[in-house]
This record gives structure tokens, C-alpha cells and sequence, in this order.
């Protein structure tokens, strides 16, 4: 694809049920990373992947928090029992290899808008 | 973990150049400093990099010392459109793969 594709762009869901956010990166990108932004806030690193491997979780706020990557492509943050500070947006974005390493950069998504009522 | 610091805030007017410090007293030897800018409700996006001395594209200059501790941004001539949260990288993310982005810079251009 052109870029990173996050979907859906806005989800409104219910306080206590589970959600669903998706990631596609760039074709071929071997990294992935998620972060939440808080309104007026920077970001908030929560994960990456290197390929399907998720060398560290720590950044995940809580347990019902999840999130998985096959065929080192698309990738599915998941949100149990969602409460109202998750409202946020959820920003994924893919790099070539490891950011950091020999200058490469991110490219992100647009984000998905996450409202719990 | 180590972090990077910038100012919270600045202030400019069309026509000026706007110069945004960030320190990175932990950067490490692989590590490259990277500068991204967000637009509201966009996702970041990647404006500059370097390793040391000075990088010039057609947006942006970084100024780079030789201790690597910290950076300068320069925007030359600034718009309106060029309103937006500037981001510093330089944490240590080469040796954990965490790419972590501090609270950033919010720049307002006024007319």
C-alpha cells in the first residue's frame, strides 16, 4: 500500500466491552509500533514488533490490553473491557528495520479515535 | 529510560526563523537524532535526521555539536502552516527498540 492504514478511523463503544483496532503497515516494513495519544498529550509508546515478535510488552498500560502481528504484516491492538480512560487515539506506525539504527525513520498512520461512553 | 527534553511551548511570527533545542544526555553511539512533526489529528511525520554536525533539507536544518548531547531545529522563515508539535528523538531506541517520543514542542505561528 501507499502507507500505513489504520482501521476503523472513529469507533464510539460501550464502557466494559472489547475492541478491535487494526494495523496495516507498509509492505515490507519489518517494524511495527503502537501508541496512544491522549487529547492534547504526546505519545505514548505501548508496543512494537520486530517481524510477529514483540520483544517487550511492558509499555502496554494494563492486561486487558493486547496486541499481535502475523505474516509480519497486519497487526490487531485489543482493548478488553474498555473503560473511559481509553478513550484516546491509537496511532501504529511501521519502519524498515528497527528505528534508530543505521538513520531510519516511521512512517504512521492516521489513527483510530477511540471514544468510550 | 532515558528521555529527551525540549520546551513545552513556543511562539513565532510568519517570516521568522524558529530554532527548537532538544537535550539527549543519554544518547547512544548508534543512535541518530530524529525530528518529526504532528499536525492535529494527523499522525506524526518524519522532518529531519542526522548523526553529527549539520543536515539541510528543503524543510529544515538540524545543527548537531559535537558531543551529541543535544540538537537544534531550525525552520527558516516560518508560516501559519507550520503550526504544529515538533517531536526530538535520540533515546537509546537503537539498542531497545522502544521509540519513544516525549511530550514534544507545540510552535503557534501568528500572523
Amino acid at each position: 500500500g501507499a502507507g500505513v492504514s489504520q482501521s476503523p478511523s472513529n469507533k464510539v463503544t460501550e464502557k466494559g466491552k472489547d475492541v478491535e483496532l487494526r494495523c496495516d503497515p507498509i509492505s515490507g516494513h519489518t517494524a511495527l509500533y503502537w501508541y496512544r495519544q491522549r487529547l492534547g498529550q504526546g505519545l505514548e509508546f505501548l508496543i512494537y514488533f520486530q517481524g510477529n515478535s514483540a520483544p517487550d510488552k511492558s509499555g502496554l498500560p494494563s492486561d486487558r490490553f493486547s496486541a499481535e502481528r502475523t505474516g509480519e504484516s497486519v497487526s490487531t491492538l485489543t482493548i478488553q473491557r474498555t473503560q473511559q480512560e481509553d478513550s484516546a487515539v491509537y496511532l501504529c506506525a511501521s519502519s524498515p528495520i528497527i528505528v534508530g539504527q543505521l538513520g531510519t525513520e516511521a512512517f504512521f498512520g492516521q489513527g483510530t479515535r477511540l471514544t468510550v461512553v | 529510560l532515558a528521555k529527551t527534553t525540549q520546551p513545552i511551548s513556543m511562539d513565532s511570527y510568519e517570516g521568522q526563523e524558529v530554532n527548537i533545542t532538544c537535550s539527549h544526555n543519554n544518547i547512544a553511539t548508534n543512535d541518530y537524532i530524529t525530528w518529526y512533526q504532528q499536525f492535529p489529528s494527523q499522525g506524526p511525520r518524519f522532518i529531519i535526521q542526522g548523526y553529527k554536525t549539520k543536515v539541510t533539507n528543503e524543510v529544515a536544518s538540524l545543527f548537531i555539536p559535537a558531543d551529541r548531547k543535544s540538537s537544534t531545529l531550525s525552520l527558516p522563515r516560518v508560516s501559519l502552516s507550520d503550526t504544529a508539535v515538533y517531536y526530538c528523538l535520540g533515546d537509546g531506541s537503537s539498542n531497545t527498540g522502544k521509540l519513544i517520543f516525549g511530550q514534544g514542542t507545540t510552535l503557534q505561528v501568528k500572523p
